[in-house]
């Protein structure tokens, strides 16, 4: 079955360190990707989204995310936290089926120690 | 310009009763989602609208839950014969096609009593 996993359930970081946050999706043929952000409070956000081309992807708010076919992965990444940047981060993808479903994987939420 | 709304914002109700969600999503969009975020956990796909094709219902939990997208736009979710197991926020998405960004409403807080 497809799905999207998210390893991470919880992740602490000090401020100003860098971040990962890591996602795959089950084996298939590269699919669509974005990752978005649910700050408390507030709703869902597009952080960035890979479809195809350069497999390192810029996003809003300083992050990026790269895609690598050969592990089925799409992690994201910042080189230095901010303590606004404490929210929970959703890995989402579209597998290029006949209904191109989006599946959300479980998520992981991010603390930033001051 | 105007995003997705959704309303109400909060709905209590008690258990076995019938309630309506509502999602306006954004004008012009042809893609309309709805997921259901329990408590500390992801989302859950309840239902997809795409144009004027069927929708994806694969995603509803049990026959209690149903919904509708008249002219292609708004959406109504409804759930019949609540439980407290239905409690969660309920979100909206919308997008302009197939394999697009989806724009998120602000959710609608359901609590069953």
């Amino acid at each position: 079955a497809q799905s999207v996993t998210q390893p991470d359930i919880h992740i602490t970081v000090s401020e100003g360190a860098s971040l990962e946050l890591r996602c795959n999706y089950s084996y298939g043929a590269t699919p669509y990707l974005f990752w978005y952000v649910q700050s408390p409070g507030q709703g869902l956000q597009l952080l960035l989204k890979y479809f195809s081309g350069d497999t390192l992807v810029q996003g809003i708010k300083g992050f990026e995310a790269e895609f690598k076919r050969s592990q089925s992965s799409f992690n994201l990444r910042k080189p230095s936290v901010h303590w606004s940047d404490a929210a929970e981060y959703f890995c989402a993808v579209i597998f290029k089926t006949s209904y191109d479903k989006v599946i959300f994987g479980p998520g992981t939420s991010l603390s930033v120690i001051p | 310009g105007a995003g997705v709304s959704q309303s109400p914002s909060n709905k209590v109700t008690e258990k076995g009763k019938d309630v309506e969600l509502r999602c306006d999503p954004i004008s012009g969009h042809t893609a309309l989602y709805w997921y259901r975020q329990s408590l500390g956990q992801g989302l859950e796909f309840l239902i997809y609208f795409q144009g004027n094709s069927a929708p994806d219902k694969s995603g509803l939990p049990s026959d209690r839950f149903s919904a509708e997208r008249t002219g292609g736009s708004v959406s109504t979710l409804t759930i019949q014969r609540t439980q407290q197991e239905d409690s969660a926020v309920y979100l909206c998405a919308s997008s302009q096609g197939r394999r697009q960004e989806q724009f998120f409403g602000p959710g609608t807080r359901l609590t069953v009593l």
